[in-house]
């Protein structure tokens, strides 16, 4: 998939407990997105990255932080899981310089028990 | 209201007909449009794109956009059982860096 890899692919955690998605990608491309796919609702941005260190809100960033320390890693936090969040979450990436060239990860299917 | 609005299906036909999947959208910045194929527990994988109005044509698959009526369609000629997945519309804007999903239509082809 175009050099991203998320990991863990499926999760299953306790209600209140954090909760780190990691995202990672081998194309060295500047912006990095996570969303969430649930029914009903489509694929939702959580947060996103332009650059290292650089991050920004969503529609739908409540509970979840975001931290991007190198170029190729972009980890997406639960800071308290809560059964709402059960979802599955896909990274993103676009690449440099175009509108259109957004490839997606395989996703991570989390479950919050 | 939503800014994006697509019909969740299911969409049921037999194989080789003709398919049409639409999306209606609300904010007349949106400038570059896209089409995703998502198959089951998979991530989407882009389809086809274009900007502003008019048709672009790849094969089976012919993308159009109306920005008067704000309304795109995706057209699939000759749809063949692996074509059955879910199609995601998808738009943003000139500047802006996110990108804004229709809930998708699950389509399936039947032999």
């Amino acid at each position: 998939d175009a050099g991203i890899t998320q990991s863990p692919r499926h999760k299953v955690t306790e209600t209140g407990t954090p909760v780190t998605l990691r995202c990672h990608q081998t194309e060295n491309h500047r912006y990095m997105y996570w969303y969430r796919q649930d029914p009903g609702h489509g694929l939702r941005l959580i947060h996103y990255s332009y650059g290292v260190k650089d991050t920004d809100k969503g529609e739908v960033s409540d509970g979840y932080s975001v931290s991007r320390s190198k170029t190729e890693d972009f980890l997406l936090t639960l800071e308290s899981a809560t059964s709402s969040q059960t979802s599955v979450y896909f990274c993103a990436i676009r690449e440099t310089g175009s509108n259109y060239g957004y490839t997606f990860g395989s996703g991570t299917r989390l479950t919050v028990v | 209201q939503k800014e994006v609005e697509q019909d969740p299906g299911p969409l049921s036909v037999p194989e080789g007909a003709i398919v049409s999947l639409n999306c209606t959208y609300s904010n007349s910045a949106f400038q570059y449009f896209m089409w995703y194929r998502q198959y089951s527990r998979k991530g989407p994988e882009l389809l086809m794109y274009t900007y502003s109005s008019g048709n672009k044509e790849d094969g089976r698959f012919t993308a159009q956009v109306d920005k008067s009526s704000k309304y795109i369609s995706l057209f699939i000629r000759d749809s063949q059982p692996s074509d059955s997945a879910t199609y995601l519309c998808a738009m943003n804007k000139i500047g802006t860096d996110k990108l804004i999903f229709g809930t998708g239509t699950r389509l399936q082809v039947f032999p």
